[in-house]
C-alpha cells in the first residue's frame, strides 16, 4: 500500500495564529496532490488542490517539494472557524484510468479563542 | 443539487445479518467510490466504478459487494456482516475516473455498528 504519512496532531493554536501542515507521500509515481478538510462527523470536502509552483487561497497556502516527497498547508491569521481535521490525500497514477486516492489519517487543528 | 445522497444515516446489525448502503449522485459524474474510515485510520476504498457497467476492487474489499445500478446509483452490500465491518462508510463520486485532478465529492456517510 503506497502510503500517506501526517503530523498526528492535535494542533492546539489560538485564535490569529498561523499553524503549518506536514504531509510525506512514499511513492515517487506521478501524482496529484490535494489537501481535504472533514468538520467532526461530517464528510471529507475538498480545500485545495496542490500544484507543483505552490498555490495560495487567501489564508491557505499549499506546498509541494516533489525531490523531498513532502507536502505543507499553512494557514494563516486562524479562525474558530477553522477548526476541524485536515487530511492529506495523494493520488497514485498508473495511467489511463487506473490510480489509487490515498488518504493520510488526518491531522487534528483547534483554535482556540 | 442534493450532490451526493446516503442511505441510512445510521445502522445497527448482528453478526451475520446482511444489508444494502445505497448511494446516489446527481452530478453526472461518471466515477463514483466506496470508503469505510475508521478511528486512527485514514479512509480506505472498497470498491470503485470508473464508468458505468464497471466494477473495481480497492484496498479493502474483503466482505463487500457493489452494484453500479446506472449512472447514479452505486451500492454497497454486506452479505454477513463481521464486528470488523462497524465502521463510517462513506460513498463519493468524480466527474472523471482515478488518475486525473478530479475532486471527489463525499455524501454525508452512513454509520454502521455491528454487534
Amino acid at each position: 500500500r503506497k502510503e500517506v504519512e501526517q503530523d498526528p496532531g492535535p494542533f492546539n493554536v489560538p485564535e490569529g495564529a498561523t499553524v503549518a501542515f506536514n504531509c510525506t507521500y512514499s511513492n515517487s509515481v506521478s501524482q496529484s496532490f490535494f489537501w481535504y478538510r472533514q468538520d467532526c462527523r461530517k464528510e471529507p470536502k475538498l480545500l485545495m488542490s496542490v500544484y507543483s509552483s505552490g498555490n495560495e487561497d487567501g489564508r491557505f497556502t499549499a506546498q509541494l517539494n516533489r525531490a523531498s516527497q513532502y507536502i505543507s498547508l499553512l494557514i494563516r491569521d486562524s479562525k474558530l472557524s477553522d477548526s476541524a481535521t485536515y487530511l492529506c490525500v495523494v493520488n497514485f497514477y498508473y495511467g489511463g484510468s487506473q490510480g489509487n486516492l490515498i488518504f493520510g489519517k488526518g491531522t487534528k487543528l483547534s483554535v482556540k479563542p | 443539487n442534493a450532490g451526493v445522497t446516503q442511505t441510512p444515516k445510521f445502522q445497527v446489525l448482528k453478526t451475520g445479518q446482511s444489508m444494502t448502503l445505497q448511494c446516489a449522485q446527481d452530478m453526472n459524474h461518471n466515477s463514483m467510490y466506496w470508503y469505510r474510515q475508521d478511528p486512527g485510520m485514514g479512509l480506505r476504498l472498497i470498491y470503485y466504478s470508473a464508468s458505468e457497467g464497471t466494477t473495481d476492487k480497492g484496498e479493502v474489499p474483503n466482505g463487500y459487494n457493489v452494484s453500479r445500478l446506472n449512472k447514479r446509483e452505486f451500492s454497497l452490500r454486506l452479505e454477513s456482516a463481521a464486528p470488523s465491518q462497524t465502521s463510517v462508510y462513506f460513498c463519493a463520486s468524480s466527474e472523471e475516473p482515478v488518475g486525473g485532478r478530479e475532486t471527489q465529492y463525499f455524501g454525508p456517510g452512513t454509520r454502521l455498528l455491528v454487534l
